[in-house]
Protein backbone atom coordinates (compact mmCIF):
# COMPACT_ATOMS: atom_id res chain seq x y z
CA UNK A 1 0.00 0.00 0.00
CA UNK A 2 0.98 3.48 -0.38
CA UNK A 3 2.38 5.68 2.01
CA UNK A 4 -0.47 8.75 3.64
CA UNK A 5 0.46 11.54 2.60
CA UNK A 6 1.16 14.40 5.34
CA UNK A 7 2.59 17.65 4.91
CA UNK A 8 6.20 18.13 5.12
CA UNK A 9 6.78 20.40 7.61
CA UNK A 10 4.55 22.79 10.36
CA UNK A 11 5.48 25.51 12.22
CA UNK A 12 3.98 28.27 14.85
CA UNK A 13 4.92 30.29 18.05
CA UNK A 14 4.87 29.37 21.44
CA UNK A 15 1.00 29.16 22.45
CA UNK A 16 -0.44 28.81 18.85
CA UNK A 17 -2.14 25.75 17.26
CA UNK A 18 -1.19 23.80 14.62
CA UNK A 19 -2.66 21.39 12.66
CA UNK A 20 -1.20 18.72 10.53
CA UNK A 21 -3.39 16.43 8.10
CA UNK A 22 -2.80 12.70 6.78
CA UNK A 23 -4.21 11.69 3.73
CA UNK A 24 -5.34 8.46 2.89
CA UNK A 25 -7.59 6.69 0.93
CA UNK A 26 -10.88 4.31 1.44
CA UNK A 27 -8.87 1.76 1.77
CA UNK A 28 -7.01 2.53 4.99
CA UNK A 29 -7.90 6.45 6.43
CA UNK A 30 -11.30 6.68 4.90
CA UNK A 31 -12.44 2.65 6.13
CA UNK A 32 -11.06 2.34 9.24
CA UNK A 33 -11.43 4.52 12.26
CA UNK A 34 -7.88 3.21 13.38
CA UNK A 35 -5.70 6.32 12.85
CA UNK A 36 -2.88 6.46 15.49
CA UNK A 37 -0.49 9.03 15.70
CA UNK A 38 3.23 9.10 17.09
CA UNK A 39 5.78 11.78 17.83
CA UNK A 40 9.33 11.46 17.03
CA UNK A 41 12.28 13.41 18.56
CA UNK A 42 15.94 13.19 17.01
CA UNK A 43 17.24 9.57 18.15
CA UNK A 44 14.58 8.70 19.97
CA UNK A 45 12.04 5.59 19.61
CA UNK A 46 8.09 6.91 18.33
CA UNK A 47 5.97 7.75 21.41
CA UNK A 48 2.22 7.14 21.02
CA UNK A 49 0.50 10.09 21.59
CA UNK A 50 -3.20 9.65 19.76
CA UNK A 51 -5.16 6.64 18.78
CA UNK A 52 -8.31 5.39 17.40
CA UNK A 53 -8.52 9.12 15.52
CA UNK A 54 -8.90 11.07 18.97
CA UNK A 55 -8.25 8.64 22.37
CA UNK A 56 -5.06 9.50 24.29
CA UNK A 57 -2.69 7.54 26.10
CA UNK A 58 -2.65 7.71 29.69
CA UNK A 59 0.32 10.84 30.27
CA UNK A 60 -0.18 12.13 27.02
CA UNK A 61 -1.75 16.26 27.47
CA UNK A 62 -4.63 17.26 25.60
CA UNK A 63 -2.93 19.58 23.90
CA UNK A 64 -2.96 17.14 21.49
CA UNK A 65 -6.20 16.39 19.45
CA UNK A 66 -7.16 13.83 16.84
CA UNK A 67 -10.31 13.82 14.14
CA UNK A 68 -10.56 12.52 11.08
CA UNK A 69 -13.04 13.01 8.41
CA UNK A 70 -13.05 11.10 4.81
CA UNK A 71 -10.01 10.00 3.63
CA UNK A 72 -8.25 12.54 5.77
CA UNK A 73 -7.03 12.59 9.79
CA UNK A 74 -5.75 15.54 11.55
CA UNK A 75 -3.75 16.15 14.70
CA UNK A 76 -4.03 19.76 16.29
CA UNK A 77 -1.48 21.06 18.57
CA UNK A 78 -2.90 23.39 20.73
CA UNK A 79 -0.96 26.05 22.96
CA UNK A 80 2.67 24.96 21.22
CA UNK A 81 5.57 24.18 23.44
CA UNK A 82 9.35 24.42 22.71
CA UNK A 83 8.90 20.68 23.72
CA UNK A 84 6.80 19.86 21.15
CA UNK A 85 9.40 20.17 18.29
CA UNK A 86 9.99 16.91 16.33
CA UNK A 87 8.46 14.64 13.54
CA UNK A 88 5.31 13.54 13.60
CA UNK A 89 4.02 10.46 12.04
CA UNK A 90 0.55 9.65 11.20
CA UNK A 91 -0.43 6.06 10.53
CA UNK A 92 -3.54 3.69 9.72
CA UNK A 93 -5.25 0.24 10.05
CA UNK A 94 -5.45 -0.80 6.41
CA UNK A 95 -6.91 -3.81 6.73
CA UNK A 96 -6.05 -7.71 7.06
CA UNK A 97 -3.70 -6.64 10.14
CA UNK A 98 -1.43 -4.22 8.27
CA UNK A 99 -0.61 -0.79 8.72
CA UNK A 100 0.85 2.31 6.84
CA UNK A 101 2.28 5.24 7.90
CA UNK A 102 2.63 8.71 6.70
CA UNK A 103 5.93 10.50 5.59
CA UNK A 104 5.82 12.25 8.35
CA UNK A 105 5.61 16.01 9.43
CA UNK A 106 8.51 18.39 11.42
CA UNK A 107 7.06 20.49 13.65
CA UNK A 108 8.84 23.67 14.27
CA UNK A 109 8.22 26.26 16.86
CA UNK A 110 9.31 29.48 16.29
CA UNK B 1 8.37 -0.65 34.04
CA UNK B 2 7.15 -1.56 30.78
CA UNK B 3 9.91 -1.77 28.08
CA UNK B 4 11.58 -3.53 25.00
CA UNK B 5 14.88 -3.79 24.30
CA UNK B 6 15.95 -4.98 20.77
CA UNK B 7 19.31 -6.52 20.34
CA UNK B 8 21.29 -8.16 17.52
CA UNK B 9 21.61 -5.34 14.85
CA UNK B 10 25.57 -4.31 13.07
CA UNK B 11 26.74 -4.39 9.98
CA UNK B 12 26.21 -6.83 7.37
CA UNK B 13 27.07 -7.57 3.78
CA UNK B 14 24.58 -7.81 0.85
CA UNK B 15 22.98 -10.83 0.64
CA UNK B 16 23.98 -11.48 4.56
CA UNK B 17 21.70 -12.62 7.25
CA UNK B 18 20.53 -11.20 10.79
CA UNK B 19 18.47 -12.85 13.85
CA UNK B 20 17.24 -9.36 15.38
CA UNK B 21 15.87 -10.01 19.48
CA UNK B 22 13.36 -8.20 21.10
CA UNK B 23 13.09 -8.52 24.51
CA UNK B 24 10.02 -7.50 26.92
CA UNK B 25 10.00 -6.68 30.67
CA UNK B 26 7.33 -5.20 32.90
CA UNK B 27 4.63 -7.05 30.89
CA UNK B 28 3.89 -10.57 29.41
CA UNK B 29 3.78 -10.80 25.78
CA UNK B 30 1.55 -13.01 25.91
CA UNK B 31 -2.12 -11.92 24.67
CA UNK B 32 0.14 -9.18 22.82
CA UNK B 33 0.26 -9.27 19.08
CA UNK B 34 3.73 -7.85 18.16
CA UNK B 35 5.22 -5.59 14.82
CA UNK B 36 7.89 -4.97 13.16
CA UNK B 37 8.30 -1.43 12.15
CA UNK B 38 12.02 0.88 10.36
CA UNK B 39 13.32 3.89 10.18
CA UNK B 40 15.92 4.29 7.45
CA UNK B 41 18.28 7.06 7.58
CA UNK B 42 16.51 9.98 7.47
CA UNK B 43 13.43 8.77 6.56
CA UNK B 44 9.94 7.93 7.72
CA UNK B 45 8.86 4.85 9.84
CA UNK B 46 7.90 1.87 7.80
CA UNK B 47 5.65 -0.92 8.78
CA UNK B 48 6.43 -4.14 8.14
CA UNK B 49 5.64 -7.27 10.30
CA UNK B 50 2.80 -8.30 12.02
CA UNK B 51 2.69 -11.59 14.42
CA UNK B 52 -0.14 -12.18 16.60
CA UNK B 53 -0.17 -13.15 20.15
CA UNK B 54 -0.51 -16.68 19.29
CA UNK B 55 1.64 -16.59 16.40
CA UNK B 56 -1.09 -18.13 14.57
CA UNK B 57 -1.70 -14.44 12.21
CA UNK B 58 1.74 -13.45 10.61
CA UNK B 59 1.68 -10.54 7.98
CA UNK B 60 4.71 -8.96 5.60
CA UNK B 61 4.98 -6.27 3.35
CA UNK B 62 5.74 -7.19 0.25
CA UNK B 63 9.31 -5.53 0.63
CA UNK B 64 10.68 -8.01 2.96
CA UNK B 65 8.31 -11.06 2.32
CA UNK B 66 10.86 -14.22 1.33
CA UNK B 67 13.20 -13.06 2.84
CA UNK B 68 12.16 -12.15 6.30
CA UNK B 69 10.77 -14.13 9.19
CA UNK B 70 8.86 -12.83 12.58
CA UNK B 71 8.53 -15.17 15.31
CA UNK B 72 7.99 -14.95 19.03
CA UNK B 73 8.58 -17.02 22.38
CA UNK B 74 6.13 -15.99 24.79
CA UNK B 75 7.72 -18.63 27.30
CA UNK B 76 10.77 -16.82 26.89
CA UNK B 77 8.83 -13.01 26.27
CA UNK B 78 10.78 -12.19 23.20
CA UNK B 79 10.15 -11.42 19.75
CA UNK B 80 12.52 -12.32 16.52
CA UNK B 81 13.34 -11.36 13.01
CA UNK B 82 15.05 -13.58 10.99
CA UNK B 83 16.73 -11.59 8.48
CA UNK B 84 17.50 -13.21 5.11
CA UNK B 85 19.40 -12.00 1.75
CA UNK B 86 19.94 -8.37 3.11
CA UNK B 87 19.77 -5.17 0.84
CA UNK B 88 21.41 -2.06 1.24
CA UNK B 89 18.05 -0.56 0.96
CA UNK B 90 17.43 -2.36 4.43
CA UNK B 91 19.59 -0.37 6.03
CA UNK B 92 17.82 1.25 9.00
CA UNK B 93 16.95 1.37 12.74
CA UNK B 94 14.70 -1.63 13.52
CA UNK B 95 12.35 -1.01 16.18
CA UNK B 96 9.70 -3.77 17.80
CA UNK B 97 6.74 -2.39 19.10
CA UNK B 98 3.71 -4.08 21.15
CA UNK B 99 0.53 -3.81 19.10
CA UNK B 100 -2.58 -2.79 20.82
CA UNK B 101 -6.39 -1.82 20.13
CA UNK B 102 -8.81 -3.56 18.08
CA UNK B 103 -7.43 -6.53 15.27
CA UNK B 104 -4.33 -6.79 18.13
CA UNK B 105 -2.47 -4.15 15.85
CA UNK B 106 -4.46 -1.07 15.15
CA UNK B 107 -2.01 1.21 17.22
CA UNK B 108 1.13 0.59 18.59
CA UNK B 109 1.58 1.94 22.64
CA UNK B 110 5.08 0.41 23.55
CA UNK B 111 8.44 0.72 21.64
CA UNK B 112 12.01 -0.43 21.81
CA UNK B 113 14.73 2.01 21.44
CA UNK B 114 15.42 0.40 18.32
CA UNK B 115 18.63 -1.45 16.88
CA UNK B 116 20.32 -0.22 13.90
CA UNK B 117 21.43 -2.70 10.43
CA UNK B 118 23.76 -1.84 8.15
CA UNK B 119 23.76 -3.41 4.57
CA UNK B 120 27.32 -2.61 3.32
CA UNK B 121 30.34 -4.02 1.37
Amino acid sequence: QSALTQPRSVSGSPGQSVTISCTGTSSDVGTYGYVSWYQQHPGKAPKLIIYDVSRWPSGVPDRFSGSKSGNTASLTISGLQSEDEGDYYCCSYAGGYTLVFGGGTKVTVL
Amino acid sequence: EVQLVESGGGMVQPGGSLRLSCAASGFSLTGYSMIWVRQAPGKGLEWFSYISSSSSTIKYADFVKGRFTISRDNAKNSLFLQMNSLRAVDTAVYYCARGSGDYGGSYMDVWGKGTAVTVSS
